[in-house]
Formats: C-alpha cells, structure tokens, sequence
C-alpha cells in the first residue's frame, strides 16, 4: 500500500458527462500528479499540484482539469467525455522539497466511457 | 510524457534466468526511479536512486544511477513467476522543478 489512495476505483459513464476523479496523498506529500494510461500504453503526464497551486502541465486537454484543495487532496475533472477518455487514471504523490525527490502512485480509476 | 528510450520493450524469459533493462536519455536526471505495475494496477516503487553511480540493491532487484546521469539500468537475478509484469523506468531531470520523464515500460514475461 503506497498511502495514495483514489476513489472511486471503476467509473463508467456514456459520450458527453462530466466525471470527477478523486485522490488523497501519502501523508506529509505537497506535490499531486496525475497520469493517464490507456490500453497498453505508458504512464501519459497530465498535471501537477504543489501545495494548492498548480506547478507544471503536460498533455492534459482543455476538457480535463484540476484542482489542490487546501487539505491537500486532488481532483481531476473530465468534462464532455468522449469514447477515447476511456483509460486507467493514475495519481501519484511526493514531497517535492528538495531537488532529489520520489513519486509514489495510487490504485488508479478505470474510466470507462461508452 | 514517454521521453525515455526504455528497452527492451519485452523480454520472454524462462524462470531462474537473469532480467536486464535499461533506460537511456540526452537529458541529465536528478534521480532515477523503477517502478513495477501489474495489469490494472497502480505502479509500484521498487527502487530510487538519487546520486550518480549509486548501486542499489531491493531482494533480487538490482538498480545503478548512471555516472553520466543520462541512463540508469534494472537487473533480476533468479526470476520467479511472479516478476511477470511491466516495469517503468522515471527520471527526474535535473532542471525543472519536479518533472518527471517516464520510459514506455518493459514488459517481463516468466515461463516455467
């Protein structure tokens, strides 16, 4: 158990809906990632969150976004989801107080999109 | 994203045999990290490295920060059944805060 935990663990949902993805970091972590891997592929880096501010953006869509809330806790949003949403979403969280630092994932959420 | 040029992409291996996997790069990381995801799971850590050269050792896992600082490798001496999975190699490079890069994974697969 890596103490990253994200709820709910299977989403399924039809073309068009909103969806809202949730995560806790290990205790002690300031920095969320989140990730998307769909069907055979690598980890794909969505966003990052340090301390409630948003810290660096990868290939995240303008549909996608998310948030830090002051408890430290994250939550990505997909908004107008289409089939190819459908993949597995992964959040991950460290420290992020020195150069040197460690990501530890959570279970993840299936999203399924039909 | 997948900046990492992580090989091989797949091994098919007979059990007790050794596993040997890299991952190369042109940037230069501050720390390098193995991760181990079976199907529809999370990643789960295996090893972090965070000095050049540093050898680290977790049971039958074996990993080195590259001296370099462009490549780290992943070795499993006496492979077990349960090594079958996909491991991803991450580095966190050297400038910008915080970013990560990630290898495509290499997949192991055990055979009795």
């Amino acid at each position: 158990d890596s103490g990253v935990t994200q709820t709910p663990k299977h989403l399924i949902t039809a073309t068009g809906q909103r969806v809202t993805l949730r995560c806790s970091p290990r205790s002690g972590d300031l920095s969320v990632y989140w990730y998307q891997q769909s069907l055979d592929q690598g980890l794909q880096f969505l966003i990052q969150y340090y301390n409630g501010e948003e810290r660096a953006k990868g290939n995240i869509l303008e549909r996608f976004s998310a948030q830090q809330f002051p408890d430290l806790h994250s939550e990505l949003n997909l908004s107008s989801l289409e089939l190819g949403d459908s993949a597995l979403y992964f959040c991950a969280s460290s420290v992020a107080a020195g150069r040197t630092d460690t990501q530890y994932f959570g279970p993840g959420t299936r999203l399924t999109v039909l | 994203g997948q900046q990492l040029n992580q090989s091989p992409q797949s091994m098919f291996i007979q059990e007790g045999e050794d596993v040997s996997m890299n991952c190369t790069s042109s940037s230069i990381f501050n720390t390098w990290l193995w991760y181990k995801q079976d199907p529809g799971e999370g990643p789960v850590l295996l090893i972090a490295l965070y000095k050049a050269g540093e050898l680290t050792s977790n049971g039958r896992l074996t990993a080195q920060f590259g001296i370099t600082r462009k490549d780290s490798f992943l070795n499993i001496s006496a492979s077990i059944p349960s090594d079958v999975g996909i491991y991803f190699c991450a580095g966190q490079l050297l400038v910008g805060w915080g970013k990560f890069q990630f290898g495509a994974g290499t997949q192991v697969v055990v055979t009795p």
